[in-house]
């Protein structure tokens, strides 16, 4: 089956700094890549969505200078954490879509997730 | 605005009874896809099933069964003969359904912590 995979599984920074959390289909070219945030014990919260050479669409609440996301092509999404604080700390996972002929929706595969721990 | 309702935040059962996890959602939307996933102590997200809109049809999947009823807006998952590596939290999601292959963003439930004792 299709593979996402997510690189660090895991980070542990000091406040202030910038982490860069990669995103990459490896056997398919995914046109949407989506980046989710679940802390502790909580569900999956959708953050933003990103379409291969454009701006990314965040969800309301997410702040998008702080959260960059970048989709450069079309098997890899980046996403940003600028100026990481404690209350950043969280699991951070992907999810990529890969379009399917004759089928309504294309098939969604997630990545191993990104746990960021900022001390 | 869609929404998920896991009312169940926690259920513990002994090993080899049956479990029902409830999914109750809410949408606009005519169409739409349903999905239920596995998120072991690791962390990492298993698919288990999607399901539109348009298909009313219960599942069976070995052990795993899903009841979808839309005139209820529920999508419940039942495991027989549970387990003790069944025990995860288990999360119920919607999408909208896009027309051309596209795909959307998941609305997930609180998802329900399963506990099997052995």
């Amino acid at each position: 089956g299709a593979v996402v995979s997510q690189h660090p599984s895991w980070v542990i920074c000091k406040s202030g700094t910038s982490v860069k959390i990669e995103c990459r289909s490896l056997d398919f070219q995914a046109t949407t890549m989506f980046w989710y945030r679940q802390f502790p014990k909580q569900s999956l919260m959708l953050m933003a969505t990103s379409n291969e050479g454009s701006k990314a669409t965040y969800e309301q609440g997410v702040e998008k200078d702080k959260f960059l996301i970048n989709h450069a092509s079309l098997t890899l999404s980046t996403l940003t954490v600028t100026s990481a604080h404690p209350e950043d700390s969280s699991f951070y996972i992907c999810s990529a879509s890969r379009r399917t002929s004759g089928s309504l929706a294309g098939e969604l595969f997630f990545g191993e997730g990104s746990r960021l721990t900022v001390l | 605005a869609q929404k998920v309702t896991q009312a169940q935040t926690e259920i513990s059962v002994v090993e080899k009874e049956d479990v029902t996890l409830d999914c109750v959602y809410e949408t606009r939307d005519t169409t739409y896809y349903l999905f239920w996933y596995k998120q072991p102590p690791s962390g990492e997200l298993v698919f288990l099933i999607r399901r539109n809109s348009f298909d009313e049809q219960n599942e069976i999947s070995g052990r795993y069964s899903w009841n979808f009823q839309k005139s209820t807006s529920s999508f419940n998952f039942t495991i027989t003969a549970s387990q003790v590596v069944d025990s995860a939290v288990y999360f119920c999601a919607l999408s909208e359904l896009y027309s051309g292959g596209g795909a959307d963003g998941l609305t997930f439930g609180k998802g329900t912590h399963l506990i099997i004792q052995p």
